[in-house]
């Protein structure tokens, strides 16, 4: 079993539409959780951190995340074709370690 | 201000050769991570760079060698190159002992294909 598990998609919906990314993962020790955006043949560029269990917002993003059960989620308000991208999850057992786990990525398209 | 850079963008290698990827960290930053993004995958943390020593390292064969130099810049060297180090080889930099995941920056990655 991997460490973090992510629906790998893709993804397609209309824009305007609330989107939902998720993942799981398996040891308790993960401490941070980020969300990542990805665009084709670019670098990962970070959205989200969050480091407690609860909700998170900046915008039209959210951040959810729920250490008991191990899910962390992303939701994407009044989405834009321009948000159509890779979506990947990651994870840190300490804040000041580097050893980051990430999730495979979700690959959304939202169509005009 | 200059992000984290990354040369080259591309590069073709076939199997058995050696190959040379660098990168400069964003201006203030002293720490620098690689990261190997299989197609389809997340990256994959290889090592950590910070006074111009390894000090993290992931679970990487010793084929995979890096280097920091004093103005902070990092290589990352490969021997001995397989079909499967193709991916995309992304550089990360952040300034050291400054807490949150939120500080660290991520170049836009050169991309190695092994023929």
């Amino acid at each position: 079993q991997k460490e973090v598990e992510q629906d790998p998609g893709p993804l397609s919906v209309p824009e305007g539409a609330i989107v939902s990314l998720n993942c799981t993962y398996s040891n308790s020790a993960f401490q941070y959780f980020m969300w990542y955006r990805q665009y084709s043949r670019k670098g990962p560029e970070l959205l989200m951190y969050t480091y407690s269990s609860g909700n998170k917002e900046d915008g039209r993003f959210t951040a959810q995340v729920d250490k008991s059960s191990k899910y962390i989620s992303l939701f994407i308000r009044d989405s834009q074709p321009s948000d159509s991208a890779t979506y990947l999850c990651a994870m840190l057992r300490s804040d000041y370690g580097q050893n980051f786990v990430f999730g495979p990525g979700t690959r959304l398209s939202v169509l005009p | 201000d200059a992000g984290v850079t990354q040369s080259p963008t591309h590069l073709i290698k076939t199997r058995g050769q050696q190959v040379t990827l660098r990168c400069s960290p964003k201006s203030g930053h002293d720490t620098v991570s690689w990261y190997q993004q299989a197609l389809g995958q997340g990256p994959q943390f290889i090592f950590q760079y910070y006074e111009e020593e390894e000090r993290q390292r992931g679970n990487f064969p010793d084929r995979f060698s890096g280097h920091q130099f004093p103005n902070y810049s990092s290589e990352l060297n490969v021997n001995a190159l397989l079909l499967g180090d193709s991916a995309l080889y992304l550089c990360a930099s952040k300034l050291r002992g400054l807490a949150g995941s939120d500080t660290q920056y991520f170049g836009p990655g050169t991309r190695l294909t092994v023929l």
